[in-house]
C-alpha cells in the first residue's frame, strides 16, 4: 500500500525567508504527486501537481517542487514567503492513470513570522 | 479553475437527528465524487467513492448505514449522516473528479459538523 510522509508538523519562518516542506512517499513505482494547501476551516487548494516530464514543477502563489525519483521525495519550495501563506499543506499521491484516489500526508502546518 | 461548493458550511445538531451534507460541482461534470473526514489537526481521511447513479464504494471501517452517500446527477453528491452522535463531530470535505484533461480532484470548501 502506497503512504506519505510529511515529517515536519509544524514549521515556523520568518516572513520572506526562503521554505522547503518535505514529502517523502512509499509505492513501487512512480505515483502521481501533489501538494494542496488548506487555510483554517476551508477546503484545500491545489498548489501543483507532477505527473511526468520535467522534475521541477511550478505551481501557483510562487511555489514549486522537485520530484526525486532516488530519494522518493517531493519537497516543496518558496523562495520568499509572505504573510498569506501561513497554512496547513498536505502532500498527497495516486497510484497514477486510471486511479483517481488520493492517499494524504498528515500534513505540516506552516506559521510565519511579520 | 473548476469550483466545487459544499453546503451547509456549517452545521449544528442533536444527537440522534440526521444531517445532509451537499457536494455540487458547478461547472463541471463530476462522474465521481469523494467524501473526507478530517479531525482536528489530522489529515483528511477517505470515507467513500461515490459514482454517479451507482451505490457508493466505502473504504474500511465506514459505516455505510451511518454515513449514506447518494449521486443522483453529475453534479450533485449528498452524504447523510444518519442519527449523529457527538462523536462524528468532524469536518467534511468533498472532492469530484474532474476529467478535463487536469486528472485532479478539486475540492469543496468543507462542512464542519457539531453534534451536541
Amino acid at each position: 500500500a502506497q503512504s506519505v510522509t510529511q515529517p515536519d508538523i509544524h514549521i515556523t519562518v520568518s516572513e520572506g525567508a526562503s521554505l522547503e516542506l518535505r514529502c517523502n512517499y512509499s509505492y513501487g513505482a512512480t505515483p502521481y504527486l501533489f501538494w494542496y494547501v488548506q487555510s483554517p476551516g476551508q477546503g484545500l487548494q491545489l498548489l501543483l501537481k507532477y505527473f511526468s516530464g520535467d522534475t521541477l514543477v511550478q505551481g501557483i502563489k510562487g511555489f514549486e517542487a522537485e520530484f526525486k525519483r532516488s530519494q522518493s521525495s517531493f519537497n516543496l519550495r518558496k523562495p520568499s514567503v509572505h504573510w498569506s501563506d501561513a497554512a496547513e499543506y498536505f502532500c498527497a499521491v495516486r497510484p497514477g492513470a486510471g486511479s483517481y484516489q488520493l492517499t494524504f500526508g498528515k500534513g505540516t502546518k506552516l506559521s510565519v513570522i511579520p | 479553475g473548476a469550483v466545487v461548493s459544499q453546503h451547509p458550511s456549517r452545521v449544528i445538531c442533536k444527537s440522534g437527528t440526521s444531517v445532509k451534507i451537499e457536494c455540487r460541482s458547478l461547472d463541471f461534470q463530476a462522474t465521481t465524487m469523494f467524501w473526507y473526514r478530517q479531525f482536528p489537526k489530522q489529515s483528511l481521511m477517505l470515507m467513500a467513492t461515490s459514482n454517479e447513479g451507482s451505490k457508493a464504494t466505502y473504504e474500511q471501517g465506514v459505516e455505510k448505514d451511518k454515513f449514506l452517500i447518494n449521486h443522483a446527477s453529475l453534479t450533485l453528491s449528498t452524504l447523510t449522516v444518519t442519527s449523529a452522535h457527538p462523536e462524528d463531530s468532524s469536518f467534511y470535505i468533498c472532492s469530484a473528479w474532474g476529467q478535463g484533461g487536469q486528472e485532479t480532484q478539486y475540492f469543496g470548501p468543507g462542512t464542519r459538523l457539531l453534534v451536541l
